[in-house]
């Protein structure tokens, strides 16, 4: 049973396209986030959600916009893509802001 | 910000070989994980180790707070350990959780 679940796995879009991912862990978590991961590896984070509140938004383009419905799901919807929008996208948990992190396998997202 | 380095950056061994991944931070820190990105992009949480010592088979780490480094150790390496190997700290003062640039760690037949 996948503790942190992702989807899609893979998406391929058009630049100007609006898409979402969605994220779900099982796992009784309060903390949620979304992390970006380059070309070069790079991780950086994109946002924290605690107990449904926004916690860090760390610049991102408010083309971004994640959204928490409950604890267990953070979504992430990406308005009008842009070719730099491409990247690897890591949903992760914690059970509080100072706890082990536990991530998805990862949203592939390309933008053409 | 909080500065993250890890060394070396690239590190290709011969199995069987032990390694040594370090990382240094430049502020004080209350959380410290250290993680293994697979071939297949899966990202392995092996230690949150904000202080002290763990082990956990042939891995081990060791974090100094006081000191602001923490080290990764891999003994008898196999090629299954290859990929990369991130450390992520969380700063008091702060609820991020800020990543390094990572250590590429490639283990021969």
């Amino acid at each position: 049973d996948t503790a942190v679940s992702q989807t899609p796995k893979y998406l391929v879009t058009q630049m100007g396209n609006d898409k979402s991912i969605k994220c779900e862990q099982n796992l009784g978590h309060d903390t949620m986030y979304w992390y970006k991961q380059d070309s070069k590896k790079f991780l950086k984070i994109m946002f924290s959600y605690n107990n449904k509140e926004l916690i860090i938004n760390e610049t991102v383009p408010n083309r971004f916009s994640p959204k928490s419905p409950d604890k267990a799901h953070l979504n992430l919807h990406i308005n009008s893509l842009e070719l730099g929008d491409s990247a690897v996208y890591f949903c992760a948990s914690g059970a509080d802001l100072n706890s082990p992190l536990h991530f998805g396998n990862g949203t592939r997202l390309t933008v053409t | 910000g909080i500065q993250v380095e890890q060394s070396p950056p690239d590190l290709i061994l011969q199995e069987g070989a032990n390694s040594t991944l370090r990382c240094n931070f430049s502020d004080s820190v209350n959380n410290l994980q250290w993680f293994h990105q697979n071939p297949w992009g899966q990202l392995i949480n092996l230690f949150y180790i904000p202080s002290g010592t763990k082990q956990n088979g042939r891995l081990s780490a060791t974090t100094v707070a006081t000191e602001r480094y923490s080290l990764l150790y891999i003994s008898s390496s196999q090629t299954t350990d290859s990929g990369v190997y991130f450390c992520a700290v969380g700063l008091i003062r702060d609820d991020k959780i800020i990543f390094g640039k990572g250590t590429r760690l490639h283990i021969l037949p």
